[in-house]
């Protein structure tokens, strides 16, 4: 079965300084990986994905994250953060076509990101 | 293009009563996903529907739960004789087009159970 870890319940962050958020998943081939943001009494936007290709992907609002194979990882980070990116952020694995759990997305617990002035 | 419409956002309901919620998806879309979302807890996969098919229900509480996707009109998430526990965030997502793969999701609806 599938399942994703965000390690970090809760970041504090200046504005200004890098950010990097951790997710860590378990799935048994190539997964197709999400994150998404969420702000306070909001639905989720997705972020960026990855499908395959390059490890490396670019997402909307500055964002970017690299999925690392070895690792089992998909750390979504951004070079300088702004008090806008202050919201609760999700990683997320999907099965991809053909697979059992096709549809299905398993999301972590997320991540609270705090960003002070 | 709208993006994916539920409603309604906010719904109270009393221990016992029935809860409907709706969900419209993206236009061109025709893979619909509920999930749910207890406070303090991520997000939980329910039910996979395509028109008139339910594709995947495992995430789907046993009793009380039903889903449909009809060929017309929206979605619907049914929860029949609610309790508190059922108190919860649910949202709804689309998907379809060449990234079937990748979901979209609606603004959700905020269930209270009185």
């Amino acid at each position: 079965a599938q399942s994703v870890t965000q390690p970090d319940i809760h970041i504090t962050v200046s504005e200004g300084a890098s950010l990097e958020l951790r997710c860590n998943y378990s799935y048994g081939a190539t997964p197709y990986l999400f994150w998404y943001v969420q702000s306070p009494g909001q639905g989720l936007q997705l972020l960026l994905k990855y499908f395959s290709g390059d490890t490396l992907v670019q997402g909307i609002k500055g964002f970017e994250a690299e999925f690392k194979r070895s690792q089992s990882s998909f750390n979504l980070r951004k070079p300088s953060v702004h008090w806008s990116d202050a919201a609760e952020y999700f990683c997320a694995v999907g099965a991809n076509a053909g697979g059992t759990s096709y549809g299905k997305l398993t999301f972590g617990q997320g991540t609270i990101l705090t960003v002070h002035p | 293009n709208a993006g994916v419409m539920q409603n309604p956002r906010h719904l109270v309901r009393r221990r016992g009563q029935e809860a409907r919620l709706r969900c419209s998806p993206m236009k061109g879309h025709s893979h619909v996903y509920w999930y749910r979302q207890l406070p303090e807890e991520g997000l939980k996969f329910m039910v996979y529907l395509q028109k008139e098919n339910i594709i995947d229900e495992s995430g789907m509480p046993k009793e009380r739960f039903s889903a449909e996707f009809p060929k017309e009109g929206p979605s619907i998430l049914r929860i029949q004789q609610v309790v508190r526990g059922d108190s919860a965030a649910y949202f709804c997502a689309s998907s379809g087009g060449a990234q079937r793969e990748t979901q979209y999701f609606g603004p959700g609806t905020r269930l209270l159970v009185l």
